[in-house]
């Protein structure tokens, strides 16, 4: 099993564009969230889903948007980038949210605006 | 608001010694704690994930364990391992937002030969 690919896994963006990072799981997990990690504030919680056509805000949505129409693929959206989104992203996944599931966490991928 | 903080920062450590790194955190109303290795320029790897009603979790070298009251783990190294050098993060998910990981920033262990 491939577990959570990502891609890219590096990103060079000018402030104002916007792009898709895409993330695909093949374990028929549920659960799929993204976090952003920067150093000095550790990892963040941007969006999550609990299933296929539900998703919800986390810590620090603002700029960005995901849907989740199938339950293999959760893609992140940024509408117009800006320098404050530079940073490393990662996709994460899990059956469910039960006590005993273990997060899966994919590669990451490297994003710069400039 | 959920806090969590690891200690110390950055732990530099000679090969073979035994070591502890410490994660507390703020409220104690938590469904499990895990504890995830980072190396460098890569994802997280789960380690160890002990439940809210569990104490301790063993896997090979690695120990976790959970005092939920105080709001403490720690995660203890045996034997340490040039291999063992990451960024060691854990992270809680609490009773009243099932859905999301409060992390810390982490620990990083250098193991050296």
């Amino acid at each position: 099993n491939a577990g959570v690919t990502q891609t890219p896994k590096f990103q060079v963006l000018k402030t104002g564009q916007s792009m898709t990072l895409q993330c695909a799981q093949d374990m028929n997990h549920e659960y799929m969230s993204w976090y952003r990690q920067d150093p000095g504030m550790g990892l963040r919680l941007i969006h999550y889903s609990v299933g296929a056509g539900i998703t919800d805000q986390g810590e620090v949505p603002n700029g960005y948007n995901v849907s989740r129409s199938t339950t293999e693929d959760f893609p992140l959206r940024l509408l117009s980038a800006a320098p404050s989104q530079t940073s490393v992203y990662f996709c994460a996944s899990s059956y469910s949210m039960r006590q005993g599931d273990i997060q899966y966490f994919g590669a990451g991928t490297r994003l710069s605006v400039l | 608001k959920q806090e969590v903080t690891q200690i110390p920062a950055a732990l530099s450590v000679p090969e073979g010694e035994n070591l502890v790194l410490n994660c507390s955190f703020t409220d104690s109303a938590i469904y499990n704690l895990q504890w995830f290795r980072q190396d460098p320029g890569k994802g997280l790897t789960s380690l160890l994930l002990i439940q809210s009603s569990q104490r301790e979790q063993t896997s090979g070298r690695l120990n976790a364990s959970l005092d939920k009251s105080s709001g403490r783990s720690t995660l203890y190294i045996a034997a340490s391992q040039p291999g063992d050098s990451a960024t060691y993060l854990c992270a809680v998910i609490e009773e009243t937002s099932g859905s999301r990981l409060t992390f810390g920033e982490g620990t990083q262990l250098t193991v050296n030969p």
